[in-house]
């Protein structure tokens, strides 16, 4: 099955530095990505998504980048602020409906931003 | 955006009680439900996957006798942990779809399990 791996399990960066989180997937038919936040006992929120017959996405001070051929993708936080913190979900799926696209997550990271 | 209610956000048990967890999809009809389980500082880890109308498909490792899913209409399907011990004191969410191409998933809030 897949195997997300993402790097790194804690970050800590100043505020208004960037932070560059990476996740790479074993599953060549992998082709959605989205990338969770979640807060301290509350559910991940979806903060940015990319398929993959896109290469780079990007909202705001968030952006994730894809490379198919070396199967990783990486999310991009710039201008980092204190409301940042939290911890991080990089997810790969192979999509396909039915049965249904379970999605696969990374371990997540967890980010402090300090002021 | 579309909403999946969760209910209830904690519980605490005692050993050996069983727990039922509903979720619902308020404005969209989820043809698929996802439960996922987390434990403190882990990942979310799926256990099932529940289809409306028919079985759900455990993982590896999920006992399906233990973990009980029902997905009976469109907008709810409930987890049901049966026989519950402390090693099941967890996070549980569930997450639905709406079965149409790769449409986001819809997180629940979550319901926070402990077993004494």
């Amino acid at each position: 099955g897949e195997n997300v791996e993402q790097h790194p399990s804690t970050l800590s960066v100043q505020e208004g530095d960037s932070a560059v989180i990476k996740c790479t997937y074993s599953d060549s038919a992998s082709n959605y990505f989205p990338w969770y936040k979640q807060e301290l006992g509350k559910r991940p929120q979806l903060i940015i998504d990319i398929r993959s017959n896109v290469g780079e996405k990007k909202d705001q001070r968030i952006a994730v980048t894809l490379n198919k051929t070396a199967k990783h993708f990486s999310l991009h936080i710039t201008e980092t602020q204190p409301e940042d913190s939290a911890v991080y979900f990089c997810a790969a799926s192979t999509g396909g409906w039915p049965p249904g696209y379970a999605l696969n997550f990374g371990k997540g990271t967890s980010l402090l931003v300090t002021p | 955006g579309a909403v999946v209610s969760q209910h209830p956000s904690w519980v605490i048990c005692k050993s050996g009680t069983s727990v039922k967890i509903e979720c619902r999809s308020l404005d969209f009809q989820a043809t698929t439900m996802f439960w996922y389980r987390q434990f403190p500082k882990q990942s979310l880890m799926l256990m099932a996957t529940s289809n409306e109308g028919s079985k759900a498909t455990y993982e590896q490792g999920v006992e399906k006798d233990k973990f009980l899913i029902n997905h009976a209409s469109l907008t709810l399907s409930t987890l049901t942990v049966t026989s519950a011990h402390p090693e099941d004191s967890s996070f549980y969410i569930c997450s639905g779809g709406k079965g149409t191409g790769l449409s986001p998933l819809h997180f629940g809030n979550g319901t926070r399990l402990t077993v004494t």
